[in-house]
C-alpha cells in the first residue's frame, strides 16, 4: 500500500510569509501527527489529528496551526514566517484506533526561509 | 514531562563491528511505549521497533537485537556486523498513552546518534 505522502518536498519562502504544507496518510489511517526537525531543537512535536479533530498540540506559537480534512488528509500553515522556522516539516500517520501502534512518517517537506 | 537521553552523538564503527547505541528514558508514566527509528540522509523516519513498558523480553530481528531494561530505563540498540548501508541517524522515542484505551498521539523523541560505519 502507499505510504504517507507529503508535499511539497521543498519550499524556499521569504520573512513574513505564510506557508502550507500538506500530508496524505496511509489509507485507512485516521491519525496524523506533524513534527519539526531542527539541528537545534531536534524533533519537536506540532499537533496531532484524529477525525478531524486536533487531540493534542504541541508548544508552538500560534503561528503554527493545521486541519484535517474528512479524507484524513492534513495541511499545517506557518503564518508570518520567521528565519527559525526553517526546518524539516515530517508527518506521521497512524490508524490511532484503540491499539498502539508506531507512526509511519512520510519524507518530509524541507522549508527554508530567508 | 517526559525525556528521552541518547548521550551518543556520533559513533564511527568500521564495517563488521558490533554498535550498540544508547538510549535513556524518563516518564511518570505506568504504561507507555519506546521506539527506535532510523533516518537516512534522504529524511525520512523508518520504523525499526515497538515495545510497551510491560514487555521486557528481549528481541532479536536478523542484524538487529534490542535491550529493554525497565529497572534502568533503559533500551538499548545494537547492530551485529554492522555494514555501510546502516549509516544514518538512530532516534529513540518514547510515547505516552492516553486514558486506558488510548493510543499514542505524541513522539517524544532524544536527539539522535549519527552512526557512521566506514568501509
Amino acid at each position: 500500500k502507499a505510504g504517507v505522502t507529503q508535499t511539497p518536498r521543498y519550499l524556499i519562502k521569504t520573512r513574513g510569509q505564510q506557508v502550507t504544507l500538506s500530508c496524505s496518510p496511509i489509507s485507512g489511517h485516521r491519525s496524523v501527527s506533524w513534527y519539526q526537525q531542527t539541528p537545534g531543537q531536534g524533533l519537536q512535536f506540532l499537533f496531532e489529528y484524529f477525525s478531524e479533530t486536533q487531540r493534542n498540540k504541541g508548544n508552538f506559537p500560534g503561528r503554527f496551526s493545521g486541519r484535517q480534512f474528512s479524507n484524513s488528509r492534513s495541511e499545517m500553515n506557518v503564518s508570518t514566517l520567521e528565519l527559525g522556522d526553517s526546518a524539516l516539516y515530517l508527518c506521521a500517520s497512524s490508524p490511532g484506533g484503540v491499539e498502539v501502534v508506531g507512526y509511519t512518517f512520510g519524507s518530509g517537506t524541507r522549508l527554508t526561509v530567508v | 514531562a517526559q525525556k528521552v537521553t541518547q548521550a551518543q552523538t556520533e559513533i564511527s564503527v568500521v564495517e563488521k563491528e558490533d554498535v550498540t547505541l544508547d538510549c535513556v528514558y524518563e516518564t511518570r508514566d505506568t504504561t507507555y511505549y519506546l521506539f527506535w527509528y532510523k533516518q537516512p540522509p534522504s529524511g525520512e523516519l523508518v520504523f525499526l521497533i515497538r515495545r510497551n513498558s510491560f514487555d521486557e523480553q528481549n528481541e532479536i530481528s536478523g542484524r538487529y537485537s534490542w535491550n529493554f531494561q525497565k529497572s534502568t530505563s533503559s533500551f538499548n540498540f545494537t547492530i551485529t556486523a554492522s555494514q555501510v548501508v546502516d549509516s544514518a541517524v538512530y532516534f529513540c522515542a518514547l510515547s505516552e498513552v492516553r486514558g486506558s484505551g488510548g493510543s499514542n498521539y505524541k513522539l517524544t523523541f532524544g536527539k539522535g546518534t549519527l552512526l557512521t560505519v566506514n568501509p
